[in-house]
């Protein structure tokens, strides 16, 4: 089975830290995403990776980074958080192809 | 622009059939997923289209139309567990864009 975990279920931070939500893969995938999940607005695409070191910018990038050193980890880094950045923070993984993309537990992220 | 749209939200009854529409619009088309995602929990893969017609994996099936833009999951038999969000997701290269979910309500 495929397990994608992130690093915490819950997390609380103040307005203007640099934060930073890990997630790791153990199935060797190519392919690795970053989504928030707000109601009403559904999934939505931050950031991808298609190799180490290789990213790729989805719909609502503004005020998110990421790092990809090694091929198993993929980091979503907040510059400077805002509490409009509050929200559910789900990480994928996807073998490439016809594959499904695996999803983690998620990050609950409250910024005050 | 991409567009995917499904219902909000439907009701149903133990034992029953229910469909869930999905429309969409997006520039590239590389197949459809449909994933049920239970309330503070992880999104999880149920199918996947890429051709038109039904797809049947036990109580579960989903159909697609590539020229009608147009795809449907289909829950036979339902129970108490079927309650939660269903997400359908069109591929375009390699990520994936999601519908903003039909939340499903189950009672006995």
């Amino acid at each position: 089975d495929v397990k994608v975990t992130q690093s915490s279920r819950y997390l609380v931070k103040r307005t203007g830290e640099k934060v930073f939500l890990e997630c790791v893969q153990d199935m060797d995938h190519e392919n690795m995403f970053w989504y928030r999940q707000d109601p009403g607005l559904g999934l939505r695409l931050i950031y991808f990776s298609y190799d180490v070191k290789m990213k790729e910018k989805g719909d609502i990038p503004e005020g998110y980074s990421v790092s990809r050193e090694k091929k198993e980890r993929f980091s979503l880094i907040l510059e400077s958080a805002s509490t409009n950045q509050t929200s559910m923070y789900l990480c994928a993984s996807h073998r490439g192809g016809n594959q499904p993309q695996h999803f983690g537990d998620g990050t609950r992220l409250s910024i005050l | 622009g991409q567009n995917i749209d499904q219902p909000t939200e439907m009701t149903a009854t133990e034992g029953a059939i229910v469909q869930i529409n999905c429309t969409y619009q997006t520039s590239g088309f590389n197949g459809l997923f449909w994933y049920q995602q239970h309330a503070g929990e992880a999104p999880t893969f149920l199918s996947y289209n890429v051709l038109d017609g039904l797809e049947e994996k036990g109580r579960f099936s989903s159909f697609l139309s590539r020229s009608k833009g147009y795809s449907y999951l289909l829950l036979k038999e339902l129970q108490m567990k079927d309650s939660a969000s269903y997400l359908c997701a069109v591929r375009d290269g390699t990520a994936l864009i999601f519908g903003k979910g039909t939340t499903l309500s189950v009672s006995s």
